[in-house]
């Protein structure tokens, strides 16, 4: 079984929906984040937990949040989903050596 | 700003050739370095890293990586390229006192001819 896992992998939805992102992890680490990636632009960073109780903006935060329902489980929301979201979200986790990927959620708003 | 630049946003190889993807990066202060790869429809598998000690480390499927403080360079080499290296390659950097906050590169595509 994958170590990250993202839920779902595909997602199209209308410009003004909610839709919520979520991410698993089996590592048993306290760190978790969430990046968005755009041809061109490499992955940025939208939030991440350091553990349970800390939650940080990344570099791109605006129109996004975040919740750490447990170690293992750290959720993005989309409050008002708008065109320029559509990106591929990446959820990883890491202990101090090394960042753990998942799969990728390909997210589309028309 | 801290940045990263990989400079070259797209390479093409024949097999069997020789590789450099290059990565600059502007920090204060010497960062951990990381590559990273992503196939197609896949996240990213970490290829290799430096922290400190030895300059040249050397990574999984070959690849190696050579840390040039004075040219804040961190570059990724593979003496033979296969096929199956076609990919995207991201260069990413981060602070030592909060290792997870990594800052990625634009990104390389790299095309393999046979």
């Amino acid at each position: 079984d994958a170590d990250v896992t993202q839920t779902p992998r595909n997602r199209i939805t209308k410009t003004g929906k909610r839709i919520m992102l979520e991410c698993s992890q089996t590592k048993g680490h306290d760190r978790m984040y969430w990046y968005r990636q755009d041809p061109g632009l490499g992955l940025r960073l939208i939030y991440y937990s350091f553990d349970v109780k800390d939650i940080n903006k990344g570099e791109i935060s605006d129109g996004y949040s975040v919740s750490r329902q447990a170690q293992a489980k750290f959720s993005l929301s989309l409050e008002s989903a708008i065109p320029n979201q559509t990106a591929l979200y990446f959820c990883a986790t890491s202990d101090y050596d090394e960042q753990y990927f998942g799969p990728g959620t390909r997210l589309t708003v028309t | 700003a801290q940045s990263v630049t990989q400079p070259d946003i797209h390479i093409t190889v024949s097999e069997g050739a020789s590789l450099e993807l290059r990565c600059n990066y502007s920090y204060g202060a010497t960062p951990y370095l990381f590559w990273y790869v992503q196939s197609p429809g896949q996240g990213l598998q970490l290829l290799l890293k430096y922290f400190s000690g030895d300059t040249l480390v050397q990574g999984i499927k070959g690849f190696e990586a050579e840390f040039k403080r004075s040219q804040s360079s961190f570059n990724l080499r593979k003496p033979s390229v296969h096929w199956s290296d076609a990919a995207e390659y991201f260069c990413a950097v981060a602070l030592g006192t909060s290792y997870g906050k990594l800052t990625f590169g634009q990104g390389t595509i790299l095309t393999v001819h046979p």
